[in-house]
């Protein structure tokens, strides 16, 4: 089935402690996205990636990192997480970012996050 | 980069009547402007989209319109139904190749819809 998977759904950490959120895709698309959506701002990115080894910031990206080792797989790395980076994360793909070829961008489940 | 505008924040409707959801871009050179639905506690998909070259698209009781002139935007939902109450975002895509704005999506802060039965 073709979709894309976050991990974990939901987590509660404390201030400080590094984590890592997992986004993969098996569709082999080449852009892959992050999100954060707060209630009254909608969807907000935080970086993006246009294909492998190649990422950019988007709006909010301070307090975040990405990397995009492989095609499949975008992380999202927070070192020192802080409690205004409580949210819900949602990673997103399409098959490619060009404005003639762009493609539909899928969703995944979306993360939980809360941090004390 | 670009800057969307979405308006009204929440709308209520009773069953059977149509909804309207308006949106702003401030780049004109932005080609391309899909709409998505998320339904409580899941994830966005895309419900419709259009595209500059095209003034009006439709699907069954959706439909979007464009007026690229005005740099606006519509989505309209005709004999609206209880299982059309969800939160909804307009977006524009960044034309590709201009600097920080490539292939980027730039949402809306969405629409509450709720339908009364």
């Amino acid at each position: 089935e073709a979709q894309v998977t976050q991990n974990p759904r939901y987590l509660i950490t404390v201030t400080g402690k590094k984590l890592t959120v997992t986004c993969s895709q098996n569709m082999n698309h080449e852009y892959m996205s992050w999100y954060r959506q707060d209630p009254g701002l909608g969807l907000r990115q935080i970086y993006y990636s246009m294909n492998v080894e190649v990422t950019d910031k988007g709006d909010v990206p301070e307090g975040y990192k990405v990397s995009r080792k492989e095609k499949r797989n975008f992380p999202l790395i927070l070192e020192s997480p802080s409690p205004n980076q409580t949210s819900l994360y949602f990673c997103a793909s399409s098959l490619r970012s060009g404005v003639s070829s762009y493609n539909e961008q899928f969703f995944g489940p979306g993360t939980r996050l809360t941090v004390l | 980069g670009e800057n969307v505008e979405q308006h009204p924040s929440t709308l209520s409707v009773q069953e059977g009547d149509s909804a309207v959801i308006k949106c702003t871009y401030s780049d004109s050179a932005s080609n391309y402007f899909p709409w998505y639905k998320q339904e409580l506690g899941k994830r966005p998909q895309l419900i419709i989209d259009i595209r500059s070259n095209v003034g009006e698209k439709k699907d069954q009781r959706i439909a979007v319109t464009l007026n690229k002139t005005a740099k606006h935007f519509s989505l309209h939902i005709t004999e609206t139904q209880p299982e059309d109450s969800a939160v909804y975002f307009c977006a524009a895509l960044g034309e590709a190749d201009r600097g920080s704005t490539l292939g980027r999506l730039y949402f809306g802060r969405g629409t509450q819809l709720t339908v009364w039965p």
